[in-house]
């Protein structure tokens, strides 16, 4: 399934430095999501956006910053990262929010590895 | 609190079958979610239950009792490739999911 493509695959960055994680769903859906996913724990929901609008913030740290310029394209911009943030970050899609419809299935991408040295 | 429990990791050998037991604790109850993970790669949609028993699905069932906060994967006819580890998600009365840590599963010869 390549409907949901994640850039870069794989990251390394300094402590200092800014960059950016860029998905894209071709699946014409209009939820997408943001997970951290860290070794032997829970996937972590990030941030939620819906017909492009942000509908979820879970207490992310502000060094972490979305944007969802439209329905297809969602990005996540870095900044003065920690070593803790190291982790692999996943983008999702569904065609709905999960909640309107609660079948809906969330198709993931194949993420992006962060290491932050 | 909201809480999903699953085995760190299980060991199975290939052609056999093996069951991958998931317990939740969630605020209100709209579905458990059975998702496959392959290593570095994205997780992928197996299964999705809200009603109480066993739904197949090829080789593979997932099973649901809502009055134990249960569920399991079962999967038969191993094969090497069904290494990966399974993720159990439960959705909450808000349609928030719950994810547990995964199962990561073995597959030996």
């Amino acid at each position: 399934e390549t409907g949901v493509t994640q850039t870069p695959r794989h990251l390394v960055m300094g402590m200092t430095n800014k960059k950016s994680l860029k998905c894209e769903q071709h699946l014409g859906h209009n939820a997408m999501y943001w997970y951290k996913q860290s070794a032997k724990k829970p996937l972590e929901l990030m941030f939620v956006y819906n017909f492009k609008e942000q509908t979820e913030n879970n207490s992310v740290p502000s060094r972490f910053s979305p944007e969802c310029p439209n329905s297809s394209h969602l990005f996540l911009h870095l900044h003065t990262l920690q070593p803790e943030d190291s982790a692999l970050y996943l983008c999702a899609s569904s065609q709905d929010e999960v909640g309107q419809r609660p079948t809906d299935t969330q198709y993931f991408g194949p993420g992006t590895r962060l290491t932050v040295l | 609190g909201q809480n999903i429990d699953q085995p760190t990791e299980m060991t199975a050998t290939e052609g056999a079958i093996v069951q991958i037991n998931c317990t939740y604790q969630t605020s209100g109850f709209n579905g458990l979610f059975w998702y496959q993970q392959h290593a570095g790669e994205a997780p992928t949609f197996l299964s999705y239950n809200v009603l109480d028993g066993l739904e197949e699905k090829g080789r593979f069932s997932s099973f649901l009792s809502r009055s134990k906060g249960y569920s399991y994967l079962l999967l038969k006819e191993l094969q090497m490739k069904d290494s990966a580890s399974y993720l159990c998600a439960g959705m909450d009365s808000n349609y928030q999911l719950i994810w547990g840590a995964g199962t990561k599963l073995i597959i030996k010869p």
